[in-house]
């Protein structure tokens, strides 16, 4: 597609369930980020991918958090055992890899998880 | 660790004026970039402008501008011409020079416009 797409653009769960986002970066870009927004917290990294591996995965709240990244491509947020205050809108964003300097990040719609 | 502060929770401006959105940041490295982006209500981040610390050179881009003042960790967006299409929230970030290439954001400033 033209732009970072992300599924489902709404997800409404119960406390304790597991859920997946979903994340479709643009093509042939190398680096995929997820940040989370949220009204207390703002918008906070989560993790870096370049390629397939996470170099930086310093911005996971707990263990509860996990991403995969698989063929270089789409990425899945799974969170487990849901809790309240996993309420957010969840965004991921992708670009180019140059040793020149940083490239802009595009970043999907969102998905936005409500846990009750 | 590095932080950004946008100060003005919510500013306006009318129609065709011009209105200045404050972003200070703190951090002991002496190369990084800034970036202002745009999340209107559909939630998609657009990238609105960028700037590289080691450039003295304010950036531009059309109606959008930065006051980049590196000594005083300032970076501010001006927009001229407002146009209502402006209207969204406005977030400042910072991006170290390292190998981790995340933003580091500001906590945003609600601009409104009005005809």
């Amino acid at each position: 597609g033209a732009g970072v797409s992300q599924s489902p653009s709404n997800k409404v769960t119960e406390k304790g369930k597991d859920v997946e986002l979903r994340c479709d970066p643009i093509s042939g870009h190398t680096a995929l980020y997820w940040y989370r927004q949220s009204l207390g917290q703002g918008l906070e990294f989560l993790i870096y991918f370049q390629g397939n591996s996470a170099p930086d995965k310093s911005g996971l709240p707990s263990d509860r958090f996990s991403a995969e990244r698989t063929g270089g491509s789409v990425s899945t947020l799974t969170i487990q055992r849901t809790q309240q205050e996993d309420s957010a809108v969840y965004l991921c964003a992708s670009n180019f890899y140059r040793t020149s300097g940083p490239q802009a990040q595009f970043f999907g719609p969102g998905t936005r998880l409500t846990v009750l | 660790a590095q932080t950004v502060t946008q100060s003005q929770p919510e500013m306006s401006v009318q129609e065709a004026e011009t209105v200045t959105l404050s972003c200070t940041y703190d951090t002991s490295e002496s190369d990084y970039y800034l970036f202002w982006y745009k999340q209107p209500p559909s939630r998609q981040m657009i990238l609105v402008i960028r700037q590289e610390a080691y450039k003295q050179q304010n950036a531009t881009e059309n109606r959008f501008s930065v006051n980049f003042q590196k000594a005083a960790k300032s970076f501010s967006l001006k927009i001229s011409d407002s146009q209502l299409g402006d209207a969204a929230m406005y977030f400042c970030a910072y991006r170290s020079n390292t190998n981790t290439d995340k933003l580091i954001f500001g906590t945003g400033t609600r601009l409104q416009v009005f005809p």
